[in-house]
């Protein structure tokens, strides 16, 4: 079956620094990925996707590159705010979505300190 | 227009209740999904609905949990003779049809359920 393995954290971080979080992935075929976002007292929402190998998505300065031969999708900030702080989830559908839903990972908790 | 909305936004209940959870999709999104948040478990998916057409329910944690789609928008998640362990955020999310290109899905805020 699918399955998506990140950093859990809390990853502490100071204002400016450059972020990474890692993401693995294991899934059939062809999955698309995605990073969603969970600010404090805010629901899930979709921060970027790939939908095929090499592709990059970016958002709000966060980048991440679908690599199929290493199967990551880790999520990058040259520079992160104190309002980056947040749970950041990992996530792959296959086909999009369908029966399968989506499966994420158990999310990392970022927090920046000004 | 509007998100996806969830009703109520909190629920807290005494163990054996049956509970309903609500699920209104954003307009002209016809594929509906729900999912639970807990601290044990992170996100898991439950089902998932296209259109009118009848539900995959194999991941439905046990035979407690059944969900419908009325007129294929809004939909409800019942959970019956609750237990603790059901205790957990429901996310509720909606997609323009699954495998079409344009299928990410949006999510609602959640419903808290706190069974006591």
């Amino acid at each position: 079956g699918n399955s998506v393995t990140q950093m859990e954290g809390p990853v502490t971080l100071s204002e400016e620094a450059f972020l990474t979080i890692n993401c693995t992935y294991t899934a059939t075929g062809y999955p698309s990925l995605f990073w969603y976002v969970q600010y404090p007292g805010e629901g899930l929402q979709l921060l970027l996707k790939a939908t095929k190998a090499d592709d990059k998505g970016s958002n709000k300065g966060f980048e991440a590159t679908y690599r199929k031969e290493t199967t990551s999708f880790h999520l990058e900030k040259g520079s992160v705010q104190v309002s980056d702080s947040a749970v950041y989830f990992c996530a792959l559908t296959n086909s999009g979505g369908g029966a399968d839903g989506l499966t994420f990972g158990k999310g990392t908790h970022l927090i920046i300190q000004p | 227009g509007a998100g996806v909305s969830q009703s109520p936004s909190n629920k807290v209940t005494e163990k054996g209740k049956d509970v309903e959870l609500r699920c209104d999709p954003i307009s002209g999104h016809t594929a509906l999904y729900w999912y639970r948040q807990s601290l044990g478990q992170g996100l898991e998916f439950l089902i998932y609905f296209q259109g009118n057409s009848a539900p995959d329910k194999s991941g439905l944690p046990s035979d407690r949990f059944s969900a419908e789609r009325t007129g294929g928008s809004v939909s409800t998640l019942t959970i019956q003779r609750t237990q603790q362990e059901d205790s957990a955020v429901y996310l509720c999310a909606s997609s323009l049809p699954s495998g079409s290109g344009q299928d990410t899905q949006y999510f609602g805020p959640g419903t808290r359920l706190t069974v006591l």
